[in-house]
């Protein structure tokens, strides 16, 4: 069964710094990860998607990387922005089920 | 391109009454998803559907909780009979089949008194 998890819960940085949100899942059968941020009582909008032949993605201040081997998948953001402060949370589709499986985000809080 | 739409955004219902959750994907999409959020919780997939069939239904509830999306017009997220515990927000997503990214509607507040 698919388990997916993300380390920290919460991360309080000041502006201007480079920060690594970490995701990690048990099963390295996978289709692709995918993440997203989440604002309070909003819905959830995509950041970036990696396919599992790929090793990474890039937008903008954002790159993530994907390890299938050793089940990680990491999200950096460079240059930290106080707009940047939300939820993240990355998910996993399995390649046996064809279902997105969620981690339980990290809180991020980027202070001015 | 409209993104995903999903309506009411709000609903609020007595205990006993049905709850219907409607969802319009994204042009293009034949993929629908449907997640729960609790308060303070992540979210849990409930459902997978393509057009005229439930592909994966495996975090929906044995009981009360229905869902389909026809051929035409949205897909609908039913639950009969609402009890507090199915106070929540609820997401769906819509994907294409050739990268199943998923894009977000903004979710219905369901609110059961």
């Amino acid at each position: 069964k698919q388990e997916v998890t993300q380390i920290p819960a919460a991360l309080s940085v000041p502006e201007g710094e480079n920060l690594v949100l970490n995701c990690s899942f048990t099963d390295s059968a996978i289709y692709n990860l995918q993440w997203f941020r989440q604002d309070p009582g909003k819905g959830l909008t995509s950041l970036l998607l990696i396919q599992s032949s790929q090793r990474e993605q890039t937008s903008g201040r954002l790159n993530a990387s994907l390890d299938k081997s050793s089940g990680r998948s990491t999200l950096y953001i460079a240059a930290s922005q106080p707009g940047d402060s939300a939820t993240y949370l990355c998910a996993v589709r399995t390649g046996r089920t064809y279902k997105y499986i969620f981690g339980t985000g990290t809180r991020l809080k980027v202070l001015a | 391109n409209a993104g995903v739409m999903q309506n009411p955004r709000h609903l609020v219902r007595r205990r006993g009454q049905e709850a219907r959750l409607r969802c319009s994907p994204m042009k293009g999409h034949s993929h629908v998803y449907w997640y729960r959020q609790l308060p303070e919780e992540g979210l849990k997939f409930m459902v997978y559907l393509q057009k005229e069939n439930i592909i994966d239904e495996s975090g929906m509830p044995k009981e009360r909780f229905s869902a389909e999306f026809p051929k035409e017009g949205p897909s609908i997220l039913r639950i009969q009979q609402v009890v507090r515990g199915d106070s929540a927000a609820y997401f769906c997503a819509s994907s294409r089949t050739d990268t199943y990214e998923q894009y977000f509607g903004p979710g219905t507040r369901l609110t059961v008194t």
